[in-house]
């Protein structure tokens, strides 16, 4: 089946500080990633859509300048969070939407877990 | 804009007896997908629905879809702790259209 890898699973930084999230599609190639975010007992967001070789598109109220997404390969799409603050803590999901062969289904990431302090 | 609401949003159980989670959704939607979330760990799939009146199952789950009414539904039959997990139905509306969540069902199955 199809599989998606997040790195790290888990990263703790200081107050403004970047980190970067890698989220690889393992056995298949994906022209379209998707970044969630979710809040401890809150449902996942749709941050933004990443399409390989292009500029994403993200939701109404996500920061462009604040999460950089690049999708540069059609196996890997990262996301960046520049100058972390507290409120930026939680848990990153990717997801990645596989071609024909699989149906177009999307494929979800083990997640990010993301600590601001 | 498709909205995705479930309901009930929290569902304290006792293990052997049944129930159903809905989830109905606002626009027409090219399918539909049900899956578990244990605490701290990213979505596993149960599944997918692609057309009015699928039924799929798997052990204790059945999932269910009605395109007219817009709306699917989880029934657990006779609940075991293991099933004690977050819920969340998701519908996407074309097939390269990111999915929309429901808020999530939090299920605890208690003896």
């Amino acid at each position: 089946g199809a599989v998606v890898s997040q790195h790290p699973s888990w990263v703790i930084c200081k107050s403004g500080t970047s980190v970067k999230i890698e989220c690889r599609s393992l056995d298949f190639q994906a022209t379209t990633m998707f970044w969630y975010r979710q809040f401890p007992k809150q449902s996942l967001m749709l941050m933004a859509t990443s399409n390989e070789g292009s500029k994403a598109t993200y939701e109404q109220g996500v920061e462009k300048d604040k999460f950089l997404i690049n999708h540069a390969s059609l196996t890997l799409s990262t996301l960046t969070v520049t100058s972390a603050h507290p409120e930026d803590s939680s848990f990153y999901i990717c997801s990645a939407r596989a071609g024909l062969a699989y149906g177009y289904e999307q494929y979800f990431g083990p997640g990010t877990r993301l600590t601001v302090t | 804009e498709l909205k995705v609401e479930q309901n009930p949003l929290f569902l304290s159980m006792q293990e052997g007896k049944n129930y159903t989670i809905y989830c109905n959704y606002s626009t027409t939607s090219d399918r539909l997908y049900w899956y578990r979330q244990d605490p701290g760990k990213s979505l596993e799939s149960l599944f997918v629905l692609l057309s009015n009146g699928a039924v799929k199952q798997e052990g204790r789950l059945m999932a269910s879809l009605d395109t007219k009414a817009r709306l699917s539904t989880l029934h657990i039959t006779a609940a075991v702790h293991d099933l004690s997990a977050t819920y969340f139905c998701a519908v996407a509306l074309l097939i390269n259209t990111p999915l929309v969540f429901g808020k999530g069902t939090r299920l605890s199955v208690i003896a």
